[in-house]
């Protein structure tokens, strides 16, 4: 069965510094990946996917990701990180059935 | 406006007295899903559905059903609520997570409906 994990529970960066987000799948075929952000209070937005093609991808909000084969690691980037963008980042595997695997979530706190 | 909508947003319930939270989306999306959010557990599925009359268990069915008679509705219940289901509950729905160009693979959310079991 697919799994995801996000190594780091609780990330802290200031206002306009460059952001990385780490994930790690696990599935034998290539999975279909994607990024989901939770504001506080709110459910879960879409911020990008990956299903074939281009291992970089762009998503909404200035993010994007890169999907690494050899790593087995879909990260999540921003150049430049705004206050706003404190959140809640999960990290999503797809593989096989129609069913959806979570990480436990990335915290992102954005200090002034 | 595409929607997915949970009711209720909050709950106090106690122990033993079953309870519906209802789960409605206006996109015509054929699957659907629940979510149980728990801190340090992130997101656990703990049913969907493809279509309706048909469901299927997620990774944490115990002491949940679902039914889905209308494409739109997928209430979720708890016949007999214990304590350990107090948690912060998602529904979903999607046009399909996976498949030809015309799926576009998200889910959408509804706000969340937290509740609480004493």
């Amino acid at each position: 069965a697919q799994s995801v994990t996000q190594p780091d529970i609780h990330i802290t960066v200031s206002e306009g510094a460059s952001l990385e987000l780490r994930c790690n799948y696990s599935y034998g075929a290539t999975p279909y990946l994607f990024w989901y952000v939770q504001s506080p209070g709110q459910g879960l937005q879409l911020l990008l996917k990956y299903f074939s093609g281009d291992t970089l991808v762009q998503g909404i909000k200035g993010f994007e990701a890169e999907f690494k084969r050899s790593q087995s690691s879909f990260n999540l980037r921003k150049p430049s990180v705004h206050w706003s963008d404190a959140a809640e980042y999960f990290c999503a595997v797809l593989g096989g059935s129609e069913k959806l695997v979570f990480g436990k979530g990335t915290k992102l706190t954005v200090n002034p | 406006e595409a929607q997915v909508t949970q009711n209720p947003r909050y709950l106090i319930t106690v122990t033993g007295k079953k309870l519906t939270v209802t789960c409605s989306q206006n996109m015509n999306h054929e699957y659907m899903s629940w979510y149980r959010q728990d801190p340090g557990l992130g997101l656990r599925q703990i049913y969907y559905s493809m279509n309706v009359e048909v469901t299927d268990k997620g990774d944490v069915p115990e002491g949940y059903k679902v039914s889905r008679k209308e494409k739109r509705n997928f209430p979720l219940i708890l016949e007999s609520p214990s304590p350990n289901q107090t948690s912060l509950y998602f529904c979903a729905s999607s046009d399909g997570l996976a498949g030809g160009p015309s799926i576009t693979g998200e889910l959408f959310f509804g706000e969340g409906s937290r509740l609480t079991v004493l």
